[in-house]
């Protein structure tokens, strides 16, 4: 079965750069949630999309943003990188309607230096 | 305090062991996930739940939604069954809450 697709799995990165993740759902998938998973931490929600409009924020600073396109898929933008960026950003996506669990991609781990 | 606690921490068992990992939450919830990270980092779904009692292979997950407690238990532990454990909840259709995980070390 199809699985949640996320590119790149690795990125590294220069302070104030910029980094652009993508994430694409499970086929029918209509729901995007993203995920910011730091060292030794426990995974924080970011943003969510549901038929390409946000649906839920949580701790995203103002330096990323984030869409879902006509497509589903979702990209999280991310500029003026810091130091404290570098975690492992996990996508998941459900099917809003049904209530279904979110099903996780494989996460883009990046490191910013 | 966080809106989900799980117990233990970390968890060392020898193979075979019969294992327990808790998780209470203090928020209104409309779901809990138990969820498996391996040390290369990939999140697994194991279970969403909302009432009751799963089962799949060797792993059983139930839940008191009165006392707002979630109990994932493993049979017959084996090596490959190492991993971070962590109990997610889902306020709503949206985001989750994680725990902050159990990792648990089982040896041959």
């Amino acid at each position: 079965a199809a699985g949640v697709i996320q590119s790149p799995r690795h990125l590294i990165k220069e302070k104030r750069e910029t980094a652009t993740l993508k994430c694409y759902p499970i086929p029918r998938h209509d729901t995007v949630y993203w995920y910011q998973q730091g060292p030794g931490q426990d995974p924080q929600f970011l943003i969510s999309f549901y038929e390409k409009m946000q649906s839920d924020k949580g701790s995203i600073p103002d330096r990323f943003s984030a869409q879902q396109f006509s497509d589903y898929h979702s990209e999280l933008n991310m500029s003026s990188l810091e130091l404290g960026d570098s975690a492992l950003y996990f996508c998941a996506s459900s099917r809003q309607q049904e209530m279904e669990t979110q099903y996780f991609g494989p996460g883009t781990r990046l490191l910013v230096l | 305090k966080n809106e989900v606690e799980q117990s233990p921490q970390n968890l060392t068992a020898q193979e075979g062991e019969f294992i327990t990992i808790n998780c209470s939450y203090s928020v209104g919830i409309s779901a809990l996930h138990w969820l498996q990270q391996h040390p290369g980092g990939g999140i697994v779904s194991l279970f969403m739940l909302s009432s009751g009692k799963k089962k799949h292979g060797r792993l059983i997950a139930t839940i008191n939604i009165q006392e707002k407690h979630s109990s994932l238990h493993i049979t017959a532990s084996h090596p490959r069954d190492s991993a971070v454990y962590i109990c997610a909840v889902r306020q709503g259709a949206q985001k989750l809450v994680f725990g902050q995980g159990t990792r648990l070390t089982i040896n041959p």
